[in-house]
């Protein structure tokens, strides 16, 4: 079984503030694949990084970093100076072993105020 | 850049009527599937087709539901007899097949009202 969990319902920050979004996943097995997806209010879902179990270098994309770190089971997301568009519902997703769907986490709502 | 697309955007049925979703995804992809999301929920898994057969699906994914891809482009979700608790925005995501698990990209939803 798998199961990703984000803690954090909502955020709400100032902008220029910096803001990390939790993830926690859960996996039996040993090749597992970690996704971020944004979803803006208007709907839809944008792709924004992948990673595999077997790479745990950091990752940083301009104003976007992830921190995956097997030994706590986290793959966390900081979003550096936030700006007003980065508000929208943030998704963490696991897809494990052979299994190609996605288990998606709840969601973070984030909200950057101007 | 190539993206995935839906129609309707938006589909209002009564209850126990048959809809179908439909979905181009990008042209190139191999690995086909479909999410719901209630509204204010999780994204859920329902079903994956990869060369003209299921490979995977979820319990939520049960005799009322059906997929096909009919042509060479389009890929398509049946609801047979839909019920209020269908209501939700369904997404229609590709992906490719290389080595390494592809992401998917998801196209814009098409949101389902049962009344």
């Amino acid at each position: 079984a798998q199961k990703v969990t984000q803690a954090q319902t909502e955020i709400s920050v100032v902008e220029k503030e910096d803001v990390t979004l939790d993830c926690v996943y859960e996996t039996r097995d040993t090749t597992y694949y970690l996704f971020w997806y944004k979803q803006p209010p208007s709907g839809e879902l944008v792709f924004l990084i992948r990673r595999n179990s077997f790479d745990e270098q950091n990752e940083i994309s301009g104003r976007y970093s992830w921190n995956f770190q097997k030994s706590t089971s986290s793959f966390n997301f900081t979003i550096t100076a936030s700006q007003v568009v980065d508000s929208a519902v943030y998704f963490c997703a696991l897809s494990s072993g052979s299994a190609r769907q996605l288990t998606f986490g709840s969601g973070t709502q984030l909200t950057v105020l101007p | 850049e190539p993206e995935v697309t839906q129609t309707p955007s938006h589909q209002v049925t009564q209850m126990g009527q048959e809809v179908i979703l439909r979905c181009v995804p990008i042209s190139n992809h191999l690995y086909f599937y479909w999410y719901r999301q209630i509204l204010g929920q999780k994204v859920e898994f329902l079903v994956s087709f990869y060369n003209n057969e299921i490979s995977e699906k979820s319990e939520i994914f049960d005799d009322q539901f059906s997929v096909e891809r009919p042509d060479g482009s389009n890929f398509t979700l049946k609801i047979r007899s839909t019920k209020l608790e269908d209501s939700a925005m369904y997404f229609c995501a590709s992906s490719g097949t290389s080595g390494l698990r592809d992401e998917q990209y998801f196209g814009p939803g098409t949101r389902l009202t049962v009344t």
